[in-house]
């Protein structure tokens, strides 16, 4: 079974510090995801990577950046905390190399900016 | 940008009665996936259509995407109690490699 994991279940940070949330997957992925997930909203796409190394803007990329230095971890980062990124933020990874295959997600970091 | 409609935002339903949502996206699709989200949990996936038209089942679920690959919808027979959580679609625009979600249908079941 894929297991993606996540660094912390909750976090409580301070407006203006510099935030890291890690997502490890342990299935040779190339595709990984980070979402945020507020009530009414859905899960909104941040950034993804298809590669070590290479990044794409999601839907909802400001005050965010990301980090993929290894196939199997994706860091998302705050670069300056504000509490309007007070949310569920979950990691997900996904292979296209043998056709259409469902996403893995973590189980999710709350976030709490205070 | 590629946008993905979902409805009804919520759907209270008795044990026992049918429950369906429904998924829009404003570009055509080459696939789309359906997840389900149990309270405090994860998106799980359920079920993967790809060709237009296509209807899938899982015992009392029922997925369907429409002929031009823009809409599905996911409909269950007779609910439980079990099916509580929040049901999302997510459809990948050929080539993108990425998903975009639905707003979800938070679904709950009076006993």
């Amino acid at each position: 079974d894929v297991k993606v994991t996540q660094s912390s279940r909750y976090l409580v940070k301070r407006t203006g510090e510099k935030v890291f949330l890690e997502c490890v997957q342990d299935m040779d992925h190339e595709n990984m995801f980070w979402y945020r997930q507020d009530p009414g909203l859905g899960l909104r796409l941040i950034y993804f990577s298809y590669d070590v190394k290479m990044k794409e803007k999601g839907d909802i990329p400001e005050g965010y950046s990301v980090s993929r230095e290894k196939k199997e971890r994706f860091s998302l980062i705050l670069e300056s905390a504000s509490t309007n990124q007070t949310s569920m933020y979950l990691c997900a990874s996904i292979t296209f190399s043998t056709g259409y295959e469902p996403q893995h997600f973590g189980d999710g970091t709350r976030l709490s900016i205070l | 940008g590629q946008q993905v409609m979902q409805i009804p935002q919520y759907q209270h339903v008795q044990e026992g009665e049918d429950f369906t949502t429904y998924c829009n996206s404003s570009t055509t699709l080459s696939n789309i996936q359906w997840y389900k989200q149990r309270p405090g949990g994860h998106p799980v996936f359920l079920i993967q259509l790809v060709k237009s038209g296509e209807v899938k089942k899982q015992k009392r679920l029922t997925f369907q995407f429409g002929e031009a690959k823009k809409n599905s919808s996911l409909h269950i027979t007779a609910t439980q109690t079990t099916d509580v959580g929040t049901y999302f679609c997510a459809g990948e625009a050929s080539g993108t490699y990425k998903y975009i979600f639905g707003t979800g249908t938070r679904l709950k079941v009076l006993a």
